[in-house]
């Protein structure tokens, strides 16, 4: 399968900072990416989806002031989690998919907390 | 709203037994349905993809089935290891969706030695 590398796997910030996370495409062009989330013992919930070029359209009761996206290129898409509070921390995981490919891929996920 | 739903939600085994993990989802309007592994604080590891026209597909140890119509997956393991020991996510593509997947809650699998 493809692969989808994000990095960091996982930071440590203080409350009040802003965190970035970048997913990657490594060897094909992720044309929409996918950002979930997921908390301790449950399961991924998506955030928000983006097309490469485009904005980013958010789920349900997501901020999107607060998780900003950005899918500049066909290879990068980056969240940034504005002003972080403990309530932030949590497993953040990318997929990305191609135009006419019915599989997504999954990153790595990275481990935020917020302290 | 398509909603998935994973039974049970853990499980232990010992080393050696065979087993069935159950998803069930709401709506049948699915592109694909997709079972992945998670061991604890890692990603996903995708283990197999069943495409809405397809009944089952294998992978090893691994079986997993799909009735569309009935809104149904199993994923039968075999053999059971103490490396299977993970949670075991099941989850679908909506039509509606394009490639968003809605996931179940999943099932921790516990294989004793």
């Amino acid at each position: 399968g493809a692969v989808v590398s994000q990095h960091p796997s996982w930071v440590i910030c203080k409350s009040g900072t802003s965190v970035k996370i970048e997913c990657r495409s490594l060897d094909f062009q992720a044309t929409t990416m996918f950002w979930y989330r997921q908390f301790p013992k449950q399961s991924l919930m998506l955030m928000a989806t983006s097309n490469e070029g485009s904005k980013a359209t958010y789920e349900q009761g997501v901020e999107k002031d607060k998780f900003l996206i950005n899918h500049a290129s066909l290879t990068l898409s980056t969240l940034t989690v504005t002003s972080a509070h403990p309530e932030d921390s949590s497993f953040y995981i990318c997929s990305a998919s191609s135009t006419g490919v019915t599989e997504a891929f999954f990153g790595q996920g990275t481990r935020l907390t917020v302290v | 709203k398509q909603e998935v739903t994973q039974i049970p939600a853990a499980l232990s085994v010992p080393e050696g037994e065979n087993l069935v993990l159950n998803c069930s989802f709401t709506d049948s309007a699915i592109y694909n349905l997709q079972w992945f592994r998670q061991d604890p604080g890692k990603g996903l590891t995708s283990l197999l993809l069943i495409q809405s026209s397809q009944r089952e597909q294998t992978s090893g140890r691994l079986n997993a089935s799909l009735d569309k119509s009935s809104g149904r997956s199993t994923l039968y393991i075999a053999a059971s290891q103490p490396g299977d020991s993970a949670t075991y996510l099941c989850a679908v593509r909506p039509k509606e969706y394009g490639n968003k997947l809605v996931f179940g809650a999943g099932t921790i699998l516990r294989v004793k030695s």
